[in-house]
């Protein structure tokens, strides 16, 4: 599986985007970009997963650029519950002899502020 | 749709004692994943199941064993506990799906005396 760099830390204001960058640049062909956060004490929460085209859901965006080597999670209106540490992980889709677990890095940890 | 539990939420063991982990998946999920997350780091993988097997593990020792049971819910046991298992053990659940998004429980913090 890919490596990921984040950021170790990021703030945003409330009701601002919060845009949280990573680097993935030895990703491969197969391999998707998935997000998760973890609000503090809590399990990690799947955000979304791409990849190579942009995705929406409920919670967040994702831009992947064109190459796959680098891509951002945009939390459109974040609001002081958005405060967590988000991971970005490159994993290969599930397959026999794969179990598609998930290497959780440092992450980033996003403050959001009022 | 119930989410994924675990049981206990904390429990304080001391060096060299055994313990057994709960997890019950969330419905309609075969599969089962076990990770460990001590302080400040993000979790690491110890293994997982599907259809009642070990399905793959990660850098853990085997006095880390788990099982799955029919109804998909999972033990974690640990034997012969060290300080150093002091962490947060997290269950998650998910389809056997090629995307295969991992949905996790609240967690058991275990405090190894």
């Amino acid at each position: 599986d890919a490596k990921t760099t984040q950021p170790t830390s990021m703030d945003c204001a409330e009701g601002r985007a919060a845009n949280l960058p990573c680097n993935h640049s030895t990703i491969s062909g197969n391999e998707y970009v998935y997000w998760y956060r973890q609000i503090h004490s809590q399990g990690p929460q799947y955000i979304i997963h791409g990849l190579k085209n942009n995705e929406t859901n409920e919670m967040a965006s994702l831009i992947i650029t064109e190459d796959r080597k680098s891509s951002t999670l945009i939390l459109p209106h974040a609001t002081l519950r958005d405060t967590a540490v988000y991971y970005c992980i490159v994993r290969a889709a599930r397959s026999s002899g794969n179990t598609g677990k998930l290497i959780f890095g440092q992450g980033t940890t996003l403050q959001v502020k009022p | 749709e119930t989410g994924v539990t675990q049981s206990p939420t904390h429990l304080i063991k001391t060096r060299g004692q055994q313990v057994t982990l709960r997890c019950s998946s969330q419905s309609g999920h075969n599969t089962v994943s076990w990770y460990q997350q001590a302080l400040g780091q993000g979790p690491q993988f110890i293994f997982q199941y599907y259809r009642e097997e070990e399905n793959g593990r990660g850098n853990f020792p085997p006095r880390f064993s788990g099982l799955q049971f029919p109804n998909y819910s999972s033990e974690l046991n640990v034997n012969a506990l060290e300080l150093d298992d002091s962490a947060l053990y997290l269950c998650a659940s998910s389809s056997k799906s090629p995307y295969n998004e991992q949905f996790f429980g609240p967690g058991t913090r275990l405090t190894v005396l």
